[in-house]
């Protein structure tokens, strides 16, 4: 079936360096994408989105890719901090003008000291 | 970005019993979601639930297991009925977002069930 996958379930990175978190889509309708972070006891946490008729969005220290012709997604976090965590993940929105978020499996980052 | 409050924030329930989820949102949604996230696993949507109409199920859940309220704009209720240790898990309310903050997430209610 239709799913939203991640590549990695964990990823361990040296403090300082920047991680590279992807994500598989399957769902050519979708229109809108969303990277989470939750860290443990708590709710997901808003990180950073990007619609269909986008191929990069920045943040604050996060950059969000999005590779229509693969159905690929990433989430690139510059000099990780041990505040960083957690595990994300990527949701996507199959239903245009409706509100359904389908979610990844997750990938729990580690940041190494 | 809107602020929701989720209380429980955890329980510990007798098998057979029922537990009731509250959600409060510090300003006027149209739509609220109620998601289940199993240990260890991601976010499953349970149901979308509007004001002044029945809660919209997805596959998988009923209204008989999982019965919502949606008496008003800003609140929210899921039961969680005839409770099953396979049950436990945590149970999260997310409204649409404002603007760039994606759907907003209380902080879910972690549900243990003995």
């Amino acid at each position: 079936g239709e799913s939203v996958g991640l590549h990695l379930p964990t990823l361990s990175v040296q403090e300082g360096d920047n991680s590279i978190i992807n994500c598989a889509y399957s769902n050519s309708a979708s229109d809108y994408f969303i990277w989470y972070k939750q860290e443990s006891g708590k709710g997901p946490q808003f990180i950073i989105d990007i619609r269909s008729n986008m191929d990069k969005r920045q943040g604050q220290r996060v950059t969000v890719l999005l590779n229509k012709t693969v159905k690929h997604l990433s989430l690139q976090i510059a000099a990780t901090q041990p505040g960083d965590s957690a595990v994300y993940f990527c949701a996507e929105n199959r239903k245009t003008g409706a509100n359904n978020l389908f979610f990844g499996t997750g990938t729990r980052l580690t940041v190494i000291p | 970005s809107a602020v929701i409050s989720q209380k429980p924030s955890r329980d510990i329930c007798q098998r057979g019993t029922s537990l009731t989820i509250q959600c409060q949102v510090d300003s006027q949604v149209t739509m609220m979601f109620w998601y289940r996230q199993q240990p260890g696993q991601s976010l499953t949507l349970i149901a979308t639930a509007n004001q002044g109409s029945e809660a919209t199920y997805e596959s998988g859940f009923v209204i008989d297991k999982f019965p919502i309220s949606r008496p008003n704009l800003t609140f929210s209720t899921l039961t969680v009925s005839n409770m099953s240790p396979e049950d436990s898990s945590i149970y999260l309310c997310s409204v649409e977002g404002q603007g760039d903050y994606g759907y907003t997430f209380g902080s879910g209610t972690r549900l243990t069930v003995v």
